[in-house]
């Protein structure tokens, strides 16, 4: 078990820029999420892949931002045009589903700056 | 909509001692998940303990413990003889889990918790 990979772990950019973090889950984990986390608030759901499938995807999740998970493994989270109200802590998160109750593994996260 | 309100931004504790963390809920759901996780400065979250709304008895992981109160929609977490190392802001989270939403978590806003030596 190596834990959620997240890169990059920092991210600066202008305003305008597009950019693209990738999440490695833990290999067997069927379920990710991604959510943002602003500062002095707790994470925000963004959205969830089951295997390679979408299956939910928040309001704060705009037309500018895509998610993929290609064959059920990692998943990239892609901002166009990005704007100052982007800049936050982008986390990824795993879990194994067969019950509710199993807890998400979270990844440290990439910090995103837009100047 | 469910929400998850923790009123505390700031606790401190003496390093040995017991302290809690609050939590209230809100949800008209009656099966539910409930969490507390940790996130120490600049490191990831991880879980700390976990609550099935289901089950009466309250959850306990070595030092940590819950105080679940279903009718009250309150789940407080207790942290008997403090570390150092449990310095970190702390996160309830409720579990969505009925139609179309399964399994992304509501988390608080957080409470930071600082343990004097």
């Amino acid at each position: 078990d190596t834990g959620v990979s997240q890169n990059p772990r920092h991210k600066i950019t202008k305003r305008g820029q597009n950019v693209t973090f990738r999440c490695d889950p833990i290999s067997e984990h069927n379920r990710l999420y991604w959510y943002r986390q602003t500062l002095g608030q707790g994470p925000e759901f963004l959205t969830y892949f089951q295997n390679e499938a979408q299956l939910e995807k928040s309001r704060l999740l705009s037309d500018r931002f895509s998610a993929e998970r290609p064959k059920g493994s990692f998943s990239t989270l892609e901002i166009q045009r990005t704007e100052q109200g982007d800049s936050a802590m982008y986390l990824c998160a795993s879990s194994f589903e067969t019950q509710g109750n199993q807890p998400q593994h979270f990844g440290d996260g990439t910090r995103l700056s837009i100047l | 909509a469910q929400t998850v309100t923790q009123s505390q931004p700031e606790m401190s504790v003496q390093e040995a001692e017991t302290v809690t963390l609050s939590c209230t809920y809100d949800t008209s759901e009656s099966d539910y998940y409930l969490f507390w996780y940790k996130q120490p400065p600049s490191r990831q979250m991880i879980l700390v303990i976990r609550q099935e709304a289901y089950k009466q008895q309250n959850a306990t992981e070595n030092r940590f413990s819950v105080n679940f109160q279903k009718a009250a929609k309150s789940f407080s977490l207790k942290i008997s003889d403090s570390q150092l190392g449990d310095a970190a802001m702390y996160f309830c989270a409720y579990r969505v889990d009925y139609g179309g939403s399964q399994g992304n978590l509501i988390f608080g806003k957080g409470t930071k918790l600082s343990v004097k030596p």
